[in-house]
């Protein structure tokens, strides 16, 4: 069955960089698109972009350019999520979810990784 | 990016319906069938409910029903179950910025 596993909880100073996992199983995984979603406490659900796992080419959402960068591993299935210079106001849970046989289609997500910022 | 507009709160019964809307323009819920909306239960990821504004994933409850009318989509929930309780957030492709989320209603089972 088709499933997303996300990489575990990170506390991080402002100024560092951290680096998110999703490991896709139980499909093809260059043959589905990975969307990022931010989710900031108590907060609604921001699109952030999302990385064609066939080309590796990656979109982001405005206000996600500069200090986000969307990459991939093929080799073990993996898409990734690197926030550089972290701020206070990058804490939030962040998700990634595979875009299905549908244009806005989000039928497969990871449980989210929660990224604390904090000195 | 502006979000789509959606109540921020909605409440119902057990067995009674309840209809959450979600209002953008004509760049995204208006100008294309690619509404999508998600139940999110506490500290849970997001749950695929509808896509392409009326389509049920196979193993969602057909209490579960999508529509649009001009630059607001619905979601009705019929049947109201204590397990409903949860946020729902639509999503829409747009024409701007590609993907946008609606900011979330949370609803009540009363």
């Amino acid at each position: 069955q088709e499933q997303l596993v996300q990489s575990g909880s990170e506390l991080k100073k402002p100024g560092a960089s951290v680096k998110v996992s999703c490991k896709a199983s139980g499909y093809t995984f260059t043959s589905y698109a990975i969307h990022w979603v931010r989710q900031a406490p108590g907060q609604g659900l921001e699109w952030m972009g999302w990385i064609n796992t066939n080309t590796g080419n990656p979109t982001y959402a405005q206000g996600f350019t500069g200090r986000f960068v969307f990459s991939l591993d093929t080799s073990v299935r993996k898409a990734y999520l690197q926030i550089s210079s972290l701020k206070a106001e990058d804490t939030a849970v962040y998700f990634c979810a595979r875009r299905g046989d549908g244009y806005n289609k989000f039928d497969f997500w990871g449980q989210g990784t929660l990224v604390t910022v904090s000195s | 990016q502006s979000a789509l507009t959606q109540p921020a709160s909605v409440s119902g019964s057990p067995g009674q319906s309840i209809t959450i809307s979600c209002t953008g323009t004509s760049s995204d819920v208006g100008g294309y069938d690619y509404v999508s909306w998600y139940q999110q239960h506490p500290g849970k990821a997001p749950k695929l409910i509808i896509y392409d504004v009326s389509k049920r994933p196979s193993g969602v409850s057909n209490r579960f029903s999508g529509s649009k009318s001009g630059n607001t989509a619905s979601l009705t929930i019929s049947g109201l179950q204590a397990e409903d309780e949860a946020d729902y957030y639509c999503s829409s492709y747009t024409s701007r910025t590609l993907r946008v989320f609606g900011g979330g209603t949370k609803l009540t089972v009363l």
